[in-house]
């Protein structure tokens, strides 16, 4: 079955960086695109960026570039969302969720259970 | 960072009819297809509708979607205990060289 494992809550002060896990199982890790969405505290969902496990190719959301680097180890069906500069407003839980394309249509399939990253000095 | 539109809560007594509304735009909703996402308390999102009206396996078929110009809407037919959560719309966004867009998000109380 398909599972998404994520790596455990953080805590991070201001300025500094952290590097969220998410272990996929269950299908072949290069077909699929990885992408990233976060949710703040009592707040609505918010798409991050993607990564393709099988080029290593990314596009990320206009208010991460720069700060945010998704990669992957394909030898452990690894992806891995890295963000620097932290702020308290990066508090968030971080789901990984796989991506399914037709020619027709697209959807986030299966997620991951979410990373808790609490910045906070 | 929203750029699809809900209500912010609906709700109704067990067995009643409600429907969430979601405002888009030419460039998300009104030339992509449309994704639900339902998150109970304290659990991932999960996907309720995709390709604007398809259910996946395992979703009750109290769950319908529906898609007209540059707005969508879910309708939970038989309000059910369980469907107490947050609800999502998703789209593709062409503009910005392409990104997943959100809905504001919806809570539903069973009353």
């Amino acid at each position: 079955q398909v599972q998404l494992v994520q790596s455990g809550a953080e805590v991070k002060r201001p300025g500094a960086s952290v590097k969220v896990s998410c272990k996929a199982s269950g299908f072949i890790f290069t077909d699929y695109f990885m992408h990233w969405v976060r949710q703040a505290p009592g707040q609505g969902l918010e798409w991050m960026g993607w990564m393709n496990p099988h080029s290593g190719d990314t596009n990320y959301a206009q208010k991460f570039q720069g700060r945010v680097t998704m990669t992957r180890d394909t030898s452990i069906n690894t992806a891995y969302m890295e963000m620097n500069s932290l702020m308290s407003d990066d508090t968030a839980v971080y789901f990984c969720a796989r991506r399914i394309s037709t020619g027709y249509y697209s959807l986030f399939d299966y997620w991951g259970p979410g990373t808790l990253v609490t910045v906070s000095s | 960072q929203s750029v699809l539109t809900q209500p912010p809560s609906a709700s109704g007594t067990p067995g009643q009819r409600v429907t969430i509304s979601c405002s888009g735009s030419s460039s998300d909703i009104g030339v992509n297809t449309v994704n639900w996402y339902q998150q109970l308390p304290g659990t991932a999102p999960k996907v309720l509708i995709y390709y604007d009206n398809e259910r996946p396996s395992g979703v009750p078929d109290r769950f319908s979607g529906s898609k007209s110009g540059t707005s969508a809407s879910l309708t939970i037919s038989g309000l059910q205990s369980e469907d107490e959560g947050d609800y999502y719309c998703a789209a593709w966004d062409d503009r910005l060289n392409g990104r997943d867009v959100f809905g504001t998000g919806t809570k539903v109380t069973v009353l």
